[in-house]
């Protein structure tokens, strides 16, 4: 069974772009998390989607936004840009919401210059 | 499971010998917890998990003590492996949060041939 997929692997932006970064859950699963990874905050949680709807936000500013679509894929988005921004973006997949093993992707590595 | 982030504490173990890898949540409304393995460049790896009404789980190589008095977790991996380097995760989550985990900062792990 193929893992979790996200694309672009890494992406170099500018302040003030916005970007859209994309993930494939494993087949069959039906929930998408997004996670921040960065050296100084560690991994915090951005938002979770079932059933393409936004289950859970963490704190994040509005500038980060997310959405799912009928085929479980999802998408985050960044406007704005801020050189805060630039990190290690994960996305994992579980079954559905509750106490499901969630599977991690590859993650998108961002750079904001 | 307050993210620590920059300064990684570090476990160098011998070949062979057993590592014990600790986490000290501040939830005490999680009721689910799971180990990550991270290796670098990876995205984080699902290792074991387990649920408050149990003290204590096994898996291959790997056992997870949970002492929910104290909000203690703990990693036992037994006869650790070159393969075993890498940074490991304790997540935390409450029934009411759905998929959302809480991370704690991270313990790197070196094995030393």
């Amino acid at each position: 069974k193929a893992g979790v997929t996200q694309t672009p692997r890494y992406l170099i932006k500018t302040r003030g772009q916005q970007v859209t970064l994309s993930c494939s859950p494993i087949s069959g699963h039906r929930s998408v998390s997004w996670y921040q990874q960065t050296p100084g905050q560690g991994l915090q949680f951005l938002f979770e989607y079932f059933s393409e709807t936004q289950r859970n936000k963490g704190n994040f500013p509005g500038r980060f936004s997310g959405r799912q679509f009928s085929n479980s894929r999802s998408e985050m988005n960044v406007s704005t840009l801020e050189l805060g921004d630039s990190a290690l973006y994960l996305c994992a997949s579980s079954f559905s919401q509750g106490r499901y093993e969630q599977y991690f992707g590859p993650g998108t590595r961002l750079t904001v210059t | 499971g307050e993210s620590v982030g920059l300064h990684l504490p570090t476990l160098s173990v011998q070949e062979g010998d057993n590592s014990i890898i600790n986490c000290a949540y501040s939830n005490s409304a999680s009721d689910y917890f799971i180990w990550y393995k991270q290796e670098s460049g990876k995205g984080p790896q699902f290792i074991i998990d387990i649920r408050s009404n149990m003290d204590k789980r096994q898996g291959q190589r790997v056992t997870v003590l949970l002492n929910k008095t104290v909000k203690h977790l703990s990693l036992q991996i037994a006869a650790t492996q070159p393969g075993d380097s890498a940074v490991y995760f304790c997540a935390e989550t409450p029934k009411a949060a759905g998929n959302k985990l809480t991370f704690g900062g991270g313990t790197r792990v070196l094995v030393k041939p």
